[in-house]
């Protein structure tokens, strides 16, 4: 079965400082990679989404950047944290093809101070 | 307008009662719909992907698509205090999708 981990769970970082994410599938082979932000009562944002190696697509320009070196592995980044930035992140994968439903990690609670 | 639109509650019931959770949405052109559950300080768990108006069961859970009204459903039966969460509607459009902002429900024993 597949399965999703996504580290750290919880990371308090200061402002200005720099940030990696990091989310990794296994079992299974090409998946379509995503990361979102989720506020409280807003829902969930699209930041990037991959559909192969080195293949980025970004949805909301930002302070972020998103790579994906090897197959199954996504990294969030970000040269210098703003305030904002602060929030609960989320990466999902799904199948490759349309319309696969999408399976999410635990999250990382990102805070900035 | 919103794409998908969703009651935030909270929904509070007791133990044993029957739950209905329910979006609407404005783009006739979704085709697939899903129901995700998310407890506190975790990342969403899908329940239900259902394609065609209609229903789906699986267990205690039914999810109903009317296509013509653009309006899905969530029904929990016998609800628990373990489904105490915040549930999730997202509807897909190809490789688009649209998650409704979700529904905390609350399972009082």
């Amino acid at each position: 079965s597949q399965t999703i981990h996504q580290w750290p769970a919880t990371l308090v970082q200061p402002v200005g400082s720099p940030l990696s994410l990091e989310c990794t599938v296994e079992g299974t082979s090409n998946p379509n990679l995503y990361w979102y932000r989720q506020a409280a009562g807003r829902g969930l944002q699209l930041l990037f989404y991959s559909v192969g190696i080195g293949q980025i697509s970004s949805e909301v320009p930002q302070n972020l950047s998103a790579s994906r070196p090897q197959d199954r592995q996504f990294i969030l980044s970000s040269k210098k944290l703003l305030l904002s930035d602060s929030g609960f992140y989320l990466c999902a994968w799904s199948k490759t093809g349309l319309n696969q439903p999408q399976h999410f990690g635990d999250g990382t609670r990102l805070s900035i101070l | 307008q919103k794409e998908v639109e969703q009651d935030p509650g909270p929904l509070s019931v007791p133990e044993g009662a029957i739950v209905s959770l329910n979006c609407t949405y404005s783009n006739s052109a979704f085709q697939y719909f899903m129901w995700y559950r998310q407890y506190s300080r975790k990342g969403p768990e899908l329940l239900m992907y259902t394609y065609s108006s209609g229903n789906k069961e699986d267990g205690r859970f039914t999810a109903q698509v009317d296509k013509s009204s653009k309006y899905i459903s969530l029904f929990i039966r016998d609800s628990q205090p373990s489904d105490s969460a915040t549930y999730l509607c997202a509807m897909s459009n190809f490789n688009k999708f649209y998650f409704g902002s979700g529904t905390k429900l609350n399972v009082k024993p």
